[in-house]
């Protein structure tokens, strides 16, 4: 599997924008990009997921580089609810692996 | 609430005993993945089910590990001759065979402790 490289950490400031960073050098042509967070006691959650062009939903915006080597999640607004570890993963759309292979991730911190 | 659910979500036992842990997907995903999550560790993938069938297993699932799916719905994932190395939180999800991107829905884990 293509590795992904994320920060240990970040802090952002409740209500300001926040740009998590991923660096997946090694993605094939057929990886996608997925990102999964954890909140403190729970399970993972999807949170959104391209392949080439970027892409928003209600919880936050993926900006791919053209050469997808890297790519940011997006959040607009932090809340304190997004304080959280940020997973990024790449998962092949053709080999049909179904599993996911997660990293250490970004752990963020919202301060009020 | 519809979402994954797994029982228990805590779980103490003593070196040597046998555990189980019983899963129960969301209902009609055809998809059911086992993970484990050690502290500080994002989770790692243990085994996946497609209906009743185990299609997938990691070199992590020893043969103390066994899990099943016997009628496509909840699963079970035992522990035998637990080990200290064995504490951990066993995470549980499942998915929807659509395109091939479909999004895991993870359960709250159940988290073990062997003393």
């Amino acid at each position: 599997d293509a590795k992904t490289t994320q920060p240990n950490s970040m802090e952002s400031n409740e209500e300001e924008p926040v740009h998590l960073p991923c660096n997946h050098s090694t993605i094939s042509g057929t990886d996608y990009i997925h990102w999964y967070r954890q909140l403190p006691s729970q399970g993972p959650e999807y949170v959104i997921h391209g392949l080439t062009s970027n892409v928003n939903n209600r919880m936050a915006s993926l900006a791919i580089a053209e050469d997808r080597k890297s790519s940011t999640l997006i959040l607009h607004r932090a809340t304190l609810r997004d304080a959280a570890v940020y997973y990024c993963i790449l998962r092949d759309g053709d080999t049909g692996r179904r599993a996911l292979t997660f990293g250490s991730g970004t752990r963020l911190q919202v301060q009020p | 609430d519809t979402g994954v659910s797994q029982n228990p979500r805590h779980k103490i036992t003593k070196r040597g005993q046998n555990v189980t842990f019983r899963c129960d997907p969301i209902s009609e995903h055809n998809r059911l993945y086992w993970y484990r999550q050690t502290l500080g560790q994002g989770p790692e993938f243990l085994t996946y089910f497609q209906n009743e069938a185990q299609l997938e297993k990691s070199r992590l699932l020893s043969d103390r590990f066994s899990a099943e799916r016997p009628k496509g719905s909840f699963s079970t994932l035992e522990i035998q001759r637990t080990e200290q190395g064995d504490s951990a939180m066993y995470l549980c999800a499942s998915s929807l065979i659509q395109a091939s991107q479909e999004t895991q829905y993870f359960g709250p884990g159940t988290r073990l402790l062997v003393l």
